[in-house]
């Protein structure tokens, strides 16, 4: 019964370091979200993907890449870490539009 | 980004009383969803409801999608302390496959 589920939980970075994060939904869900959760601020959505293969940008993908090779998975790149990307990283899916959307845990990121 | 909004922001209760909460918008909505996030975890989507009008349960919490699809709320009775979170709502329009969010009710349970 495991959901969504990401990898790693915590990160530190230096800036300018790139890394990934991993997203795994075990529900065969087609719509799979990136969003980033800073005080005062709420959810905003980084990118998102309607199926496996594709990929679209959300409100705030500058410094993000995405990909979607594998139906289940749904990968967050971050080129070059910036302080400014500092945050709380939230995955998610859903399985038909207007649909239940599932969160996983999230990832807290620290660029220093 | 686009949010809802969300009232009140955040409330002191003491154990066992009600508690409502709820989420407006100027446009019209096909689903909304209700969430607790803890600290340091992440969402739990708590109730969904998809039609105008619907009353849903989830043990002591209820929530209703308003009649004009504007709005929805959600009410916890007899409050216990482990229901200190943050509340938000979701919703979606039709043929959309984003959701937008509220700005969150944070709320205390004072034993």
């Amino acid at each position: 019964n495991a959901g969504v589920t990401q990898t790693p939980k915590f990160r530190v970075l230096k800036t300018g370091q790139s890394m990934t994060l991993l997203c795994a939904q075990d529900m065969n869900h087609e719509y799979m979200y990136w969003y980033r959760q800073d005080p005062g601020m709420g959810l905003r959505l980084i990118h998102y993907s309607v199926g496996e293969g594709t990929t679209a940008k959300g409100e705030v993908p500058d410094g993000y890449n995405v990909s979607r090779l594998k139906k289940q998975n749904f990968l967050l790149g971050l080129e070059s870490a910036a302080p400014s990307q500092t945050s709380v990283y939230f995955c998610a899916s859903m399985g038909l539009i207007g649909e239940k959307l599932f969160f996983g845990s999230g990832t807290q990121l620290s660029v220093l | 980004g686009q949010q809802l909004n969300q009232s009140p922001q955040s409330m002191f209760i003491q154990e066992g009383e009600d508690v409502s909460m709820n989420c407006t918008s100027s446009s019209i909505f096909n689903t909304w969803l209700w969430y607790k996030q803890d600290p340091g975890e992440g969402p739990v989507l708590l109730i969904a409801l998809y039609k105008a009008g619907e009353l849903t349960s989830n043990g002591r919490l209820t929530a209703q999608f308003g009649i004009t699809r504007k709005d929805s709320f959600l009410n916890i009775s007899a409050s216990i302390p482990s229901d200190v979170g943050i509340y938000f709502c979701a919703a979606t329009t039709s043929g959309t496959y984003k959701y937008i969010f509220g700005t969150g009710t944070r709320l205390k349970v004072l034993a």
